[in-house]
């Protein structure tokens, strides 16, 4: 079984400044993915960011870093720069690299952007 | 850019009532999921489908769900008799063969009465 913790409910962070958003898992399968969602207040799921569990480099998609530390199962996601359009929920997930690849979810942390 | 499309984007319905949720994956993808999130908490999953049959259910998923890819595009969610706890926002994704970013429709906001 996987399990997601995002230890976070909510943050509060001050324009233009950097954000880190926590996430730590668990699971006993060898090779996993790690995904960042973030959820803005329409409702959609957004796809930020994807980490291998084999990957080498921690991965980096413009804005968005996804801090990897595969000993201590966490993959903290690192928001450079904030914007006001950054609030929102973010919802850490991972699946198995192999099978069916369905996605466990965290509870969630609302990012709140100060201007 | 490719997208996963769904419809209707919210749904209003009587408790008892069967409703049918509709989702178009994209196009060469492989793997199809429904997901739902009641309001306020996390994304649970729901079922997997792929190669024409369910590969996994969640213990939400019972005998008043069924899915079905009836005609090759077209993914559909189907409730036979909707219970108040049913509303939620319900998700489609789908995924490629290999691990890529999963892939979620803007889903829809079912509202049982």
């Amino acid at each position: 079984a996987q399990k997601i913790t995002q230890t976070q409910p909510g943050m509060f962070v001050q324009e233009k400044e950097a954000v880190t958003l926590d996430c730590t898992y668990d699971t006993s399968d060898p090779s996993y993915g790690l995904f960042w969602y973030k959820q803005p207040s329409s409702g959609e799921m957004i796809f930020l960011i994807y980490q291998g569990s084999y990957d080498q480099q921690n991965a980096t998609e413009g804005r968005y870093s996804l801090n990897f530390q595969k000993a201590r199962k966490s993959a903290n996601l690192v928001i450079s720069a904030s914007q006001l359009g950054d609030s929102a929920m973010y919802f850490c997930a991972m699946r198995p690299n192999f099978g069916n690849e369905k996605l466990t979810f965290g509870t969630g942390t609302r990012l709140t952007i100060i201007p | 850019e490719p997208e996963v499309t769904q419809t209707p984007s919210h749904q209003v319905t009587q408790m008892g009532q069967e409703v049918i949720l509709r989702c178009v994956p994209i196009s060469n993808h492989l793997y199809f999921y429904w997901y739902r999130q009641i309001l306020g908490q996390k994304v649970e999953f729901l079922v997997s489908f792929y190669n024409n049959e369910i590969s996994e259910k969640s213990e939400i998923f019972d005998d008043q769900f069924s899915v079905e890819r009836p005609d090759g595009s077209n993914f559909t969610l189907k409730i036979r008799s909707t219970k108040l706890e049913d509303s939620a926002m319900y998700f489609c994704a789908s995924s490629e063969a290999t691990p890529t970013g999963g892939y979620f429709g803007p889903g829809t906001r079912l509202l049982v009465l």
